[in-house]
């Protein structure tokens, strides 16, 4: 099956410092790959899609700014936390579409997340 | 807004008994319906999708319903195992676009 993976798994930072995690589609080729945050017990809210090649949409209330997205090659996307807060702390999560498959049967697979922890 | 709505929220349950889980949606034009698993501290992962032409889909002890019409759906464990402690989310896809609408999630906790 399709596998996602990020890194790193967890991370801590000091407040005002910058985090890059990366998601990784091993072995299939993601033309739209999805970033979420998810806070403790609840689920997973949408931050933004990531198109290889072009800018990212963000999801009203993201700031844009703030959560850098690349999306530079067919299996690779990062998100950049810049200059982390302590209320930047979450568990984030990416998914991958593999291309080809079309509604209504298309999933997402979804990496095993990103625990930051901003101090 | 498109909504997904679970219940219960939580549910503990011993070791080798049945339970059953509940989505109501109100996403339109509806897509698909997926179930996932996620284990404390990762990501999802999926069990079933059925579209709206399904009624069941089985995934070893998971038996998932749905029901179009009434915009509902269920997730059934069968004898449960420790291992199925974890939080089990409804996720809901409209036909319009890409992105998906998450229930909360129920919370089932399996005790020996």
């Amino acid at each position: 099956g399709a596998v996602v993976s990020q890194h790193p798994s967890w991370v801590i930072c000091k407040s005002g410092t910058s985090v890059k995690i990366e998601c990784r589609s091993l072995d299939f080729q993601a033309t739209t790959m999805f970033w979420y945050r998810q806070f403790p017990k609840q689920s997973l809210m949408l931050m933004a899609t990531s198109n290889e090649g072009s800018k990212a949409t963000y999801e009203q209330g993201v700031e844009k700014d703030k959560f850098l997205i690349n999306h530079a090659s067919l299996t690779l996307s990062t998100l950049t936390v810049t200059s982390a807060h302590p209320e930047d702390s979450s568990f984030y999560i990416c998914s991958a579409r593999p291309p080809g498959l079309a509604a209504p049967t298309d999933t997402q697979y979804f990496g095993p997340g990103t625990r930051l922890t901003v101090l | 807004k498109n909504q997904v709505e679970q219940s219960p929220q939580s549910l503990i349950i011993l070791e080798g008994k049945n339970c059953t889980l509940q989505c109501n949606y109100t996403v339109s034009p509806f897509s698909n319906l997926r179930w996932y698993k996620q284990d404390t501290g990762r990501g999802p992962v999926s069990l079933t999708i059925m579209t709206f032409s399904e009624n069941t889909k089985s995934n070893g002890r998971y038996t998932a319903t749905l029901d179009a019409d009434t915009k509902q759906s269920s997730l059934h464990i069968t004898a449960s195992q420790l291992s199925d402690s974890a939080s089990y989310i409804c996720v809901v896809r409209g036909s319009n676009d890409y992105k998906l609408s998450f229930g909360a999630g129920t919370t089932v906790t399996v005790r020996a």
